[in-house]
């Protein structure tokens, strides 16, 4: 069965410092990654994703991903953070296409941007 | 587009009684979720649907928990009876069949007393 761990599970930066969040994912065939990011109180949305091709994926708001695959990763990253960047962020993996629709989702890690 | 609309919004009840939760997915989507987001497990998958067909239950907790598409546009997660453990904000996510992203909706926030 697939995972994906992020082993951040709550960060605290400054304003204009920069981010990285890691994900690795377990699965040895074809995925499609995500990150996805919940604020507070509202909904998870959608940030990025990769299917294929580049494997420096740009998102919203300054945000990239790089999958790595030989290190089974897709670590979030950004240059310089905001304090409206304060959120919890969620990497997630589906694998297996034909097997189903399925995400899973890593723990989520939160984020907390000091002004 | 209005996205996922779930309804309500905010749910607060008293242990023993049912609850209903409702989902509209994304017009022309053809896969339907249910989440569960709690503090201590983190986002957990219920159940799934495609094309208003249960695919996999495999997450709902116990039987207290049910789950139905009656069509396309609709679906329902029902607890009887509640427990406070249920307590939890649960979201819908809808898919359309040329796409592997899922779009959520704001949530229902339950509260069981």
């Amino acid at each position: 069965a697939q995972s994906v761990s992020q082993h951040n599970h709550h960060v605290i930066l400054s304003e204009a410092a920069s981010l990285e969040l890691g994900c690795n994912y377990s699965y040895g065939g074809t995925v499609n990654l995500f990150w996805y990011v919940q604020y507070p109180g509202q909904h998870l949305q959608l940030l990025l994703k990769y299917f294929s091709g580049d494997p420096l994926v740009k998102g919203i708001k300054g945000f990239e991903a790089e999958f790595i695959k030989s290190k089974f990763s897709f670590n979030l990253r950004k240059p310089s953070v905001q304090w409206s960047d304060t959120a919890e962020y969620f990497c997630a993996v589906n694998a297996n296409r034909n097997a189903g629709n399925m995400l899973t989702f890593g723990g989520g890690t939160r984020l907390m941007v000091k002004p | 587009d209005a996205g996922v609309i779930q309804s309500p919004r905010h749910e607060v009840t008293e242990m023993g009684q049912e609850v209903t939760l409702r989902c509209k997915p994304i017009s022309g989507h053809n896969s339907l979720f249910w989440y569960r987001q709690t503090m201590m497990r983190g986002l957990e998958l219920l159940i799934y649907f495609n094309n208003n067909v249960p695919i996999d239950d495999s997450g709902m907790p116990e039987d207290r928990f049910s789950a139905k598409m009656p069509n396309a546009s609709f679906s329902t997660l029902k607890i009887q009876p509640s427990e406070p453990r249920d307590s939890a904000v649960y979201f819908c996510a809808s898919r359309g069949l040329r796409t592997d992203t899922q779009y959520f909706g704001p949530g229902t926030r339950l509260t069981v007393l």
